[in-house]
């Protein structure tokens, strides 16, 4: 079941914060969130595990709540570079073979 | 380089035509993920290796859709009768092991158009 992210699309001016939301219906075992520019490799953000581990970038932040099955990534201070579609991938599993279940991504554009 | 390399990067296919599309990981990955992404939508999961085992194909829509690792490292998706429906973005991932939280590097995918 994918996970269903909020807001499919925002826009910013540079120095803006934004906060995107990961809902899952099923329990989660960790969230990995993605920034992919068209034409290119998803690029790795963050992990978040069950449990409150967190591993990733400094300038980004996210939160994982276990109790609603939500994860939300915090961008700060946004920059032009931070321009992409993030998208935020879900492991079900805990175990066998890791896959992500990625939701339909949420576009983000800064401007000047 | 450092990262996944995929190939070819572009791809048209008449249908009905045989693919096959090649996936460098990082040196020393044990772990390989095919994931397929469609116009405007996340990468949707095909397949996953661990060495040269398939241990998931649960994602290959149809017996048309073949991946193989023989030697643990480079890996092969294959499609054969190309059909349009088949026309997205094919994404190779690696990972240095596999468990839970660990990250999955993307290469920059092959992009299959379908006549």
């Amino acid at each position: 079941q994918q996970p269903v992210q909020s807001p499919q699309a925002v826009i910013l001016r540079e120095g803006e914060d934004a906060v995107i939301n990961c809902s899952s219906s099923k329990a989660l075992y960790s969230v990995h969130w993605y920034r992919q520019k068209h034409g290119e490799a998803p690029v790795f953000l963050m992990i978040l595990l069950k449990g409150g581990e967190q591993k990733g970038h400094e300038k980004i932040s996210a939160s994982f709540n276990e109790k609603k099955q939500q994860s939300s990534l915090y961008l700060t201070a946004s920059q032009l570079s931070y321009s992409g579609t993030y998208f935020c991938g879900t492991d079900y599993s805990g175990a066998g073979s890791y896959q992500l279940t990625f939701g339909k991504g949420t576009k983000l554009s800064v401007i000047p | 380089g450092a990262g996944v390399s995929q190939s070819p990067r572009y791809k048209v296919a008449k249908r009905g035509q045989d693919v096959a599309l090649r996936c460098d990981p990082i040196s020393g990955h044990v772990s390989l993920f095919w994931y397929q992404q469609a116009l405007g939508q996340g990468p949707e999961f095909l397949t996953y290796f661990q060495n040269e085992a398939q241990l998931d194909k649960s994602g290959l829509p149809s017996d048309r859709f073949f991946a193989e690792r023989p030697e643990g490292s480079v890996s092969t998706l294959k499609i054969q009768r190309t059909q349009q429906e088949d026309s997205a973005v094919y994404l190779c991932a690696s990972s240095f092991t596999m468990g839970v939280g660990i990250e999955q590097f993307f290469g920059p995918g092959t992009r299959l158009t379908v006549l």
